[in-house]
């Protein structure tokens, strides 16, 4: 099956600043990539998704990359705010499927 | 935009009670739905497939017996931790997609407490 590794676990920035969380997947077959937003004591939140014909999608400060020659995706945040302090998850499904296989998380901190 | 609900949002009862959890698509038909555990820190673990009208899917050392599963309408799907002990004690939350290979959306999820 589909196995999705998460990078970093932890990721504290400067409110200002870039933060960058990559993911690596293992099934070539997937093909779509959704990034979801989870504030303590909620569900998780889809921020930006992106499907495999694609390379790039952006939303105002928010943007991700794929590359599938190499497997990987990476959620781009520009100009942290505090209120970006969550934890985030890459996930990856393959067509056909409503299952999507998470990242175990990134905690990130936005401080002031 | 697809809203899933989720009721109620924190539950604490005591050891031996069985506790049930809604989760309703408010503006979405959904034929199949997701449960999810979440311990702290942790990814989301899938416990079970909900299908409408028919049985639930398990997730591999779930307890069919432990967690009852109902989806008796296109808009809702229960999950019923029945006879709960503290090691159940958990953030369960639902999702639901209106179509395979398209977003997720989650409801805000239940703390269920046992004591």
């Amino acid at each position: 099956g589909e196995n999705v590794e998460q990078h970093p676990s932890t990721l504290s920035v400067q409110e200002g600043d870039s933060a960058v969380i990559k993911c690596t997947y293992s099934d070539s077959a997937s093909n779509y990539f959704p990034w979801y937003k989870q504030e303590l004591g909620k569900g998780p939140q889809l921020i930006i998704d992106i499907r495999s014909n694609v390379g790039e999608k952006k939303d105002q400060r928010i943007a991700v990359t794929l590359n599938k020659t190499a497997k990987h995706f990476s959620l781009h945040i520009t100009e942290t705010q505090p209120e970006d302090s969550a934890v985030y998850f890459c996930a990856a499904s393959a067509g056909g499927s409503y299952i999507p296989t998470f990242g175990r998380g990134t905690s990130l901190i936005v401080h002031p | 935009g697809a809203v899933v609900s989720q009721h109620p949002s924190w539950v604490i009862c005591k050891s031996g009670t069985s506790v049930k959890i809604e989760c309703r698509s408010l503006d979405f038909q959904a034929t199949t739905m997701f449960w999810y555990r979440q311990f702290p820190k942790q990814s989301l673990m899938l416990m079970a497939t909900s299908n409408e009208g028919s049985k639930a899917t398990y997730e591999q050392g779930v307890e069919k017996d432990k967690f009852l599963i109902n989806h008796a309408s296109l808009t809702l799907s229960t999950l019923t931790v029945t006879s709960a002990h503290p090691e159940d004690s958990s953030f369960y939350i639902c999702s639901a997609g209106d179509s395979p290979n398209q977003p997720q959306h989650f409801g805000d999820g239940t703390r269920l407490s046992i004591l």
